[in-house]
């Protein structure tokens, strides 16, 4: 399968500690992205690299959230000290940068629990 | 702040109905409109980049059009079939914003009953 990947598909995590998930792009794209889908909402931007470059990230992604794609392939995005309200389903995608209306490639997602 | 708009949220209908379901955008600085679908346990799938007023696209029985104008694109499905139940998210592009990301709609939830 050639599609995003990503890792795991199901977190259940209790309040205050540190959550990290992966995701895979597919593999001749060089543009990353995440987002975040609470309850009731549409997916919701918070970060995108271009190669290993982290170049705009949104509002929401507090300091307790880090994301990294070291060497331009795969990323990781890790939330510390989670709180009840970290709680969504956590979607990656990729696309090419040469893609002039960005149409992105999503993952399954990975949905955190926290207790 | 940019707001888009989908509905109706959700949507019942029986195996063999036709169904439609709109996407309300800025109207302003417009880039490009995505429909995308997605089934439960499954990644979001694209369905549809548009780009152009008068934009129509159409793929097996779905089909949408695009008033650039006036802000808004029609999702169709004809005939509907049980396995379109799924959640139909519409994401708008703006000229000028951000190079990353993709402002999505909360969605429109499909149920087909056979």
């Amino acid at each position: 399968d050639t599609g995003v990947s990503q890792d795991p598909r199901h977190k259940i995590t209790k309040r205050g500690q540190n959550v990290t998930f992966r995701c895979d792009p597919i593999s001749e794209h060089n543009r990353l992205y995440w987002y975040r889908q609470t309850l009731g909402q549409g997916p919701e931007f918070l970060t995108y690299f271009q190669n290993e470059a982290q170049l705009e990230k949104s509002r929401l992604l507090s300091d307790r959230f880090s994301a990294e794609r070291p060497k331009g392939s795969f990323s990781t995005l890790e939330i510390q000290r989670t709180e009840q309200g970290d709680s969504a389903m956590y979607l990656c995608a990729s696309s090419e940068s040469g893609n002039i209306y960005n149409e992105q490639f999503f993952g399954p997602g990975t949905r955190l629990t926290v207790l | 702040i940019l707001n888009v708009e989908q509905s109706p949220q959700s949507l019942h209908v029986q195996e063999g109905d036709s169904t439609n379901f709109t996407c309300s955008f800025p109207s302003s600085n417009f880039y490009a409109l995505h429909w995308y679908r997605w089934e439960t346990a499954k990644s979001p799938e694209a369905l549809f980049v548009m780009t152009l007023n008068g934009d129509e696209k159409k793929k097996g029985r779905i089909s949408a059009t695009l008033n650039t104008k006036e802000g808004y694109s029609y999702l169709y499905i004809k005939g509907s079939q049980p396995e379109d139940s799924a959640t139909y998210l519409c994401a708008f592009k703006n000229y000028g914003g951000s190079q990353g990301n993709l402002i999505f709609g909360k969605g429109t939830k499909l149920s087909v009953k056979p």
